[in-house]
């Protein structure tokens, strides 16, 4: 399989525990990005990386939440202190370039209860 | 105002219609323009570019209006199979290459 991976699918967790989730991009892919959704909304902006730099992060993300992409392949998301609202589908894209389709994983389902 | 914004859903449309989505988005930076497609609890995939000269893909048609800011998705002869969620998406470019969403319009196609 080739295209993105997430891992994993689904977490639930207690409030106040730290969790970590992975995407694996398409392997060429430079573009990697992670969002949030919820029911009824869009995906919401997380943070954008362009290989290993991290370029841009939603003023929206507190610091309980940080990401990286350390050699511009795989990238994880943390989230420190978790709280219910936190309780979403965190998705990850990539894509090769600016202007190009960007390809989603399947996403990882948090419920913090 | 939001980045990008859409029609409110939902659009409730008989099988053989024709419906048409719209979108706005606030940066007039915006280099990109897609249509994404979202079905119940999976990810969203593209449906097609926007490009400025208008684009036809069977029966999608997409539009830009860079001066308006404005996008807008035409869907002719509705079939069963296009119920789904329809996400307007801007692409800021360069260093700004984050992917903007808008919170997508849910049609539902009857029979």
């Amino acid at each position: 399989d080739t295209g993105v991976s997430q891992d994993p699918r689904h977490k639930i967790t207690k409030r106040g525990q730290n969790v970590t989730f992975r995407c694996d991009p398409i392997s060429e892919h430079n573009r990697l990005y992670w969002y949030r959704q919820t029911l009824g909304q869009g995906p919401e902006f997380l943070t954008y990386f362009q290989n290993e730099a991290q370029l841009e992060k939603s003023r929206l993300l507190s610091d309980r939440f940080s990401a990286e992409r350390p050699k511009g392949s795989f990238s994880t998301l943390e989230i420190q202190r978790t709280e219910q609202g936190d309780s979403a589908m965190y998705l990850c894209a990539s894509g090769l370039m600016t202007g190009h389709e960007a390809f989603f994983g399947q996403g990882t389902r948090l419920t913090v209860v | 105002r939001k980045e990008v914004e859409q029609d409110p859903g939902p659009f409730n449309v008989p099988e053989g219609a024709t419906v048409a989505f719209n979108c706005t988005y606030s940066n007039s930076a915006s280099q990109s323009f897609f249509w994404y497609r979202q079905d119940c609890r999976k990810e969203p995939k593209l449906l097609m570019s926007v490009y400025s000269s208008g684009n036809e893909d069977g029966r999608f048609t997409a539009q830009l209006n860079r001066a308006s800011q404005y996008i807008s998705l035409l869907i002719r002869d509705s079939k069963l199979s296009d119920s789904a969620t329809y996400l307007c998406v801007v692409d800021l470019g360069g260093s700004q290459g984050n992917l903007i969403f808008g919170k997508g319009t849910k049609l539902s196609v009857k029979p």
